[in-house]
């Protein structure tokens, strides 16, 4: 099966600085790569995907990357603010309904 | 509208006795998730409903069991509680099912004895 890596485990920025999340997959048959964001005891929330037909996508202050050929992802936040602080999952879909998540990035905005 | 509920909150059992989380969406959706959630290992599919009267296995099927009652309501079995099943249990739901946006119910704790 697909196999997820996702790093850093944790991570430290000050208020408005950029923060860098990457992930790895195994499969190349993954071509949907969503991200999301769960804060402390809450649910996780997709806050943006991108499909393999795509490189990058962009939503205000946060955009994603893909490389396919290298077969990894990465989501950019720009100009951080304390209330992004919260844990970030990536995960890859090969087909269908299957869905493999990352192990998550712990992200602390520093004010 | 409600989105995903999920009842029970928090449960705590005894190895071996059984129990069944209750999975209720109402936005209409096709596809229903139920994923576990271990500290240090992100989020698992266990099961999911592809659409109504449908169910496959995922990434750690062991130990549990499924039901996917009408279009609405997901529920997830355990027969035989383990400490090993000791986790936050997360159903989901997307409209579509093919690689579409899922929508997370609140969670349940659970611990195992």
């Amino acid at each position: 099966g697909e196999n997820v890596e996702q790093h850093p485990s944790t991570l430290s920025v000050q208020e408005g600085d950029s923060a860098v999340i990457k992930c790895t997959y195994s499969d190349s048959a993954s071509n949907y790569f969503p991200w999301y964001k769960q804060e402390l005891g809450k649910r996780p929330q997709l806050i943006i995907d991108i499909r393999s037909n795509v490189g990058e996508k962009k939503d205000q202050r946060i955009a994603v990357t893909l490389n396919k050929t290298a077969k990894h992802f990465s989501l950019h936040i720009t100009e951080t603010q304390p209330e992004d602080s919260a844990v970030y999952f990536c995960a890859a879909s090969p087909t269908g309904n299957q869905f493999y998540f990352g192990t998550g990035t712990s992200l602390t905005v520093i004010p | 509208n409600a989105g995903v509920t999920q009842t029970p909150k928090f449960q705590v059992l005894k190895t071996g006795q059984s129990m069944t989380l209750q999975c209720a969406q109402d936005m209409n959706h096709n596809s229903m998730y139920w994923y576990r959630q271990d500290p240090g290992m992100g989020l698992r599919l266990i099961y999911y409903s592809a659409s109504e009267g449908t169910t496959d296995k995922g990434e750690v099927p062991n130990g549990y069991n499924v039901s996917r009652l009408n279009k609405r309501e997901f529920s997830l079995r355990l027969e035989s509680a383990a400490p090993s099943q000791t986790s936050v249990y997360f159903c989901a739901s997307s409209a579509q099912g093919r690689q579409e946006t899922q929508y997370f119910g609140p969670g349940t704790r659970l611990l195992v004895l």
